[in-house]
């Protein structure tokens, strides 16, 4: 049981390359969150998915696309870097819909990007 | 816009030593979650409590409630070397199916010195 898992585990891009982080949760877990943390910041939710097939945006999601491709993995995508994107992505996913009443997030181990 | 705010920023104390740290939000919740981070990893949750709870014990973690003040203090009796992480409060204020977010603080960095 892995839990969480995120590749890659750092990223350096130019400004303007693309590039998909991915995300995958074996805990049969219904929601799936990307969230980015900036020192000071705490951590701030870029998009999630409340269940396979559905989308919606979080508190920054300029910059970004995601993709829920099945009830295990949520992609989250940028089309054209920019040094503002310099940041530590973490993916979580909870049962929210589940068993538990309660949105407790498991969290990946985090992707560190940096854009030049 | 971020929900919670924790107090201090950063906290440094001997071991064995208890540490409290605060957290305050601004809108009404129905739960509150404490997360630990350890440097270079992702969150790991703690503990939850209900918006009609004032307090809850796990281990050597305490958390109590004020939703009349709108705060939330996580205490850590005894602590440990293992301890030293930052420590995130994180709210769930919306309850409707499809629509699960939580909102995190700003975190307190915590250090044990041994």
């Amino acid at each position: 049981n892995a839990g969480v898992t995120q590749t890659p585990k750092f990223q350096v891009l130019k400004t303007g390359q693309s590039m998909t982080l991915q995300c995958a949760q074996d805990m049969n877990h219904n929601s799936m969150y990307w969230y980015r943390q900036d020192p000071g910041m705490g951590l701030r939710l870029i998009y999630y998915s409340a269940s396979e097939g559905t989308t919606d945006k979080g508190e920054v999601p300029n910059g970004y696309n995601v993709s829920r491709l099945n009830k295990r993995e949520f992609s989250l995508r940028l089309e054209s870097a920019a040094p503002s994107q310099t940041s530590v992505y973490f993916c979580a996913s909870s049962d929210f819909s589940g068993a538990s009443s309660y949105n407790e997030q498991f969290f990946g181990p985090g992707t560190r990007l940096t854009v030049l | 816009s971020q929900q919670g705010e924790e107090d201090p920023q950063a906290l440094s104390i001997q071991e064995g030593e208890n540490a409290t740290m605060n957290c305050s939000y601004k809108t009404s919740i129905n739960n509150l979650q404490w997360y630990r981070q350890n440097s270079g990893r992702g969150l790991v949750h703690l503990i939850l409590i209900r918006s009609n709870e004032r307090e809850k014990h796990s281990g050597r973690l305490r958390v109590t409630l004020d939703t009349s003040k709108k705060s939330s203090s996580l205490l850590i009796t005894a602590s440990r070397a293992a301890d030293t992480a930052s420590y995130f409060c994180a709210t769930d204020s919306q309850r409707n199916f499809g629509n699960e977010k939580l909102t995190f603080g700003t975190g307190t960095r915590l250090t044990i010195i041994p």
